[in-house]
């Protein structure tokens, strides 16, 4: 599976929109860019993943660039209850891969 | 969404003995899940992935006849930590994919706080 790279930290205010950036540079063809989060002592949350296209769900909205070596999650309205871990993997899809997970980036949500 | 739940959410043993976790799928099957473990302050860490009705597949490193997966139904897998020692003590979490059902994503149990004392 491709490496990622994330900050480790971010702090964002209440209410703003939080943009955390992930660099895979060497993300192959048939890789998908998955994004979870995981709020302090609790099993990790699926929040998005995407290919290639831009995708928004309930939760967030991915943006991939067009190489596709890197991608923003976007939490468009933070509140405190997005204070975690975010981190973002690189994997393949359909017959459920494995997902090797980094140290993620911190994202502190802020009064 | 998809909801995996584990049991049980923590447990305190004696060194020595062995101590099972569960992971359930409760509102789809899963043919493959996956089992993980996070020391404090650390990320997690892949241990095996568990195929029902077959073999799982340990990662490199973690001693398979210590850490013992049974996936026998496509909604339930457990984890028996065999002869527990304190440095076993840590964050168990498991996770199912929806499979051919769903596009790749996992669902997370809560996990299970295991402390060896």
């Amino acid at each position: 599976d491709a490496k990622t790279t994330q900050p480790p930290s971010m702090d964002c205010a209440e209410g703003r929109a939080a943009n955390l950036p992930c660099n895979h540079s060497t993300i192959s063809g048939n890789e998908y860019v998955y994004w979870y989060r995981q709020i302090h002592s609790q099993g990790p949350q699926y929040i998005i993943h995407g290919l290639k296209n831009n995708e928004t769900n309930e939760m967030a909205s991915l943006i991939i660039t067009e190489d596709r070596k890197s991608s923003t999650l976007i939490l468009p309205h933070a509140t405190l209850r997005d204070t975690a871990v975010y981190y973002c993997i690189v994997a393949d899809t359909g017959t459920a891969s494995k997902l090797t997970f980094g140290t993620g980036t911190r994202l502190q949500v802020t009064l | 969404g998809a909801v995996v739940s584990q049991h049980p959410s923590w447990v305190i043993c004696k060194s020595g003995t062995s101590v099972k976790i569960e992971c359930r799928s409760l509102d789809f099957q899963a043919t493959t899940m996956f089992w993980y473990r996070q020391f404090p302050k650390q990320s997690l860490m892949l241990m095996a992935t568990s195929n029902e009705g077959s073999k799982a597949t340990y990662e490199q490193g973690v001693e398979k006849d210590k850490f013992l997966i049974n996936h026998a139904s496509l909604t339930l897998s457990t984890l028996t930590v065999t002869s527990a020692h304190p440095e076993d003590s840590s964050f168990y979490i498991c996770s199912a994919s929806p499979g051919q059902q769903g596009t790749g994503e996992q669902y997370f149990g809560p996990g299970t706080r295991l402390t060896v004392t």
